[in-house]
């Protein structure tokens, strides 16, 4: 059974920074592109950015409204992906999900609440 | 970037009717990568339809999409009590972005 399995979400500070995980099971990790996709509350869904598998040498590409803030790595022995986020702005505040690509955004984990305020 | 708009914002509806949710993009979606994403309350989305048309696995034959270039439309033949969520059309190219979503509730 695939399972993506999201942690870290916490309070922070604007201009602050955090890293939020995904623990990935049930599927070969190191094949995939994974993503992250964010939804603040009561709002629709924006897409993060990814990272993509090795044999594209593990590429990200990021939404224009996180570019150059946020970051997306991996550990394939560990079958985890990471966002690192910089200079939090309150805008930021939302549920981050952590999103299987095989070929489309197919398997989604339940999302982890990042807060940003003062 | 590909920006998508769904229409209707709500869509107010009684068991058993029929819904159609339209999805209309900036310019044509590359190799009909448009999907469908059923979300309900404090749950992450699920994937409905791919492709344009194709169901995703166990998703019921009531839940159809077609169209083509810009314009697609997600079709719920017989509206089931569990049908009640918000729905968001999707686009896979690079970068990828989603419509803002269309409520549908009960009447």
């Amino acid at each position: 059974e695939v399972q993506l399995v999201e942690s870290g979400g916490a309070l922070v500070q604007p201009g602050g920074s955090l890293t939020v995980s995904c623990a990935a099971s049930g599927f070969r990790f190191s094949d995939l592109t994974m993503h992250w996709v964010r939804q603040a509350s009561g709002k629709g869904l924006e897409w993060v950015g990814r990272i993509r598998d090795k044999g594209y040498n593990y590429a990200t590409e990021y939404g224009a409204s996180v570019s150059g803030r946020f970051f997306i790595s991996r550990d394939d022995s560990k079958n985890m992906a990471y966002l690192h986020m910089n200079s939090l702005e309150v805008e930021d505040t939302a549920i981050y999900f952590c999103v299987r690509e095989n070929w489309l955004l197919d398997y989604w984990g339940q999302g982890t609440l990042v807060t940003v305020s003062s | 970037e590909i920006v998508l708009t769904q229409s209707p914002g709500t869509l107010s509806l009684s068991p058993g009717e029929r819904a159609t949710l339209s999805c209309r993009a900036s310019q044509s979606v590359r190799s009909n990568y448009l999907a469908w994403y059923q979300q309900k309350p404090g749950q992450a989305p699920r994937l409905l339809i791919y492709g344009v048309s194709s169901r995703a696995t166990g998703i019921p034959d009531r839940f159809s999409g077609s169209g083509s270039g810009t314009d697609f439309t997600l079709t719920i033949s017989r509206l089931e009590p569990e049908d009640f969520a918000v729905y968001y059309c999707h686009q896979y190219g690079s970068p990828f972005t989603f419509g803002p979503g269309t409520k549908v509730d009960i009447k």
